[in-house]
C-alpha cells in the first residue's frame, strides 16, 4: 500500500520568501508523483507531476519540485510568495502500471501568504 | 466548456434522506472516478469507472453508496439514508485511456451537508 505524509498541516510565509511544502511517501516501488493545489470551494488543480526522466520538475505559477529517490521525498518549491499562492496544497502518488492508477493523497498543507 | 462538471455544488440534507450526485468528465475521458473530502483532510479514492464497468470499490464505500455511469459518459453517486460522517465534499475525476502520465481533472466538487 502506499501512503503520503505532509510535514505541516499549517505553512505561513510572507510575500515574496520562499514557500517549501515537504512531502515524503511510502511505495514498494517509485511512483508517479503529483501536487494539487485547492483554492476554497473549488476542485483540486495540477501544479506539477513526476513521472519519468528529470527529476526537478517545473509546473505551473512558478512552482517546482524535486524527486529524490533515496529520500523517498518530492517537496515542491517556490522562490517567491505571491499573495495569490494562498490555498491549500496537496501532494499525491499513484503507482505505475497498476489497474486504474488511482491517486492516493496526503493531508494537505494550508499555505497562508502574509503582506 | 470543456472541464469537469459537477452538479449540485452545494446540498444540503436532512439525516435519513437520499442524495444524489451527478458527474459529467470530459467527454473523450473514458476513466471516471470518484473521490470524498473531509474537512482538512486531503482527498480519500471512493471508486472507479473504466467506461460504464466499475472496476474498484474502496472500503469507504459502504451499502448505502453506489455508483453508476451507465453509458460511459456521465456518472451519478447516490447516497441512501444519508449520516452526518457522510458531510464532505464528493470530487469526480476523470483521465483519458492512457492518462497515467497526465495526471486527472478534477471537477469544482458537490460539497455535502447532513444536519
Amino acid at each position: 500500500a502506499q501512503s503520503v505524509t505532509q510535514l505541516g498541516s499549517h505553512v505561513s510565509v510572507s510575500e515574496g520568501a520562499l514557500v517549501l511544502l515537504r512531502c515524503n511517501y511510502s511505495s514498494s516501488v517509485p511512483p508517479y508523483l503529483f501536487w494539487y493545489v485547492q483554492y476554497p470551494n473549488q476542485g483540486l488543480q495540477l501544479l506539477l507531476k513526476y513521472t519519468t526522466g528529470a527529476t526537478l520538475v517545473k509546473g505551473i505559477n512558478g512552482f517546482e519540485a524535486e524527486f529524490k529517490k533515496s529520500e523517498t521525498s518530492f517537496h515542491l518549491t517556490k522562490p517567491s510568495a505571491h499573495m495569490s499562492d494562498a490555498a491549500e496544497y496537496f501532494c499525491a502518488v499513484s503507482p505505475i502500471k497498476a489497474a486504474g492508477n488511482k491517486l492516493t493523497f496526503g493531508g494537505g498543507t494550508r499555505v497562508l501568504v502574509k503582506p | 466548456d470543456t472541464g469537469v462538471s459537477q452538479d449540485p455544488r452545494h446540498k444540503i440534507t436532512k439525516r435519513g434522506q437520499n442524495v444524489t450526485f451527478r458527474c459529467d468528465p470530459i467527454s473523450e475521458h473514458n476513466r471516471l472516478y470518484w473521490y470524498r473530502q473531509t474537512l482538512g483532510q486531503g482527498p480519500e479514492f471512493l471508486t472507479y469507472f473504466q467506461n460504464e464497468a466499475q472496476l474498484e470499490k474502496s472500503r469507504l464505500l459502504s451499502d448505502r453508496f453506489s455508483a453508476e455511469r451507465p453509458k460511459g459518459s456521465f456518472s451519478t453517486l447516490e447516497i441512501q439514508r444519508t449520516e452526518q460522517g457522510d458531510s464532505a465534499m464528493y470530487l469526480c475525476a476523470s483521465r483519458p485511456r492512457q492518462g497515467e502520465l497526465y495526471g486527472y481533472t478534477f471537477g469544482s466538487g458537490t460539497r455535502l451537508t447532513v444536519v
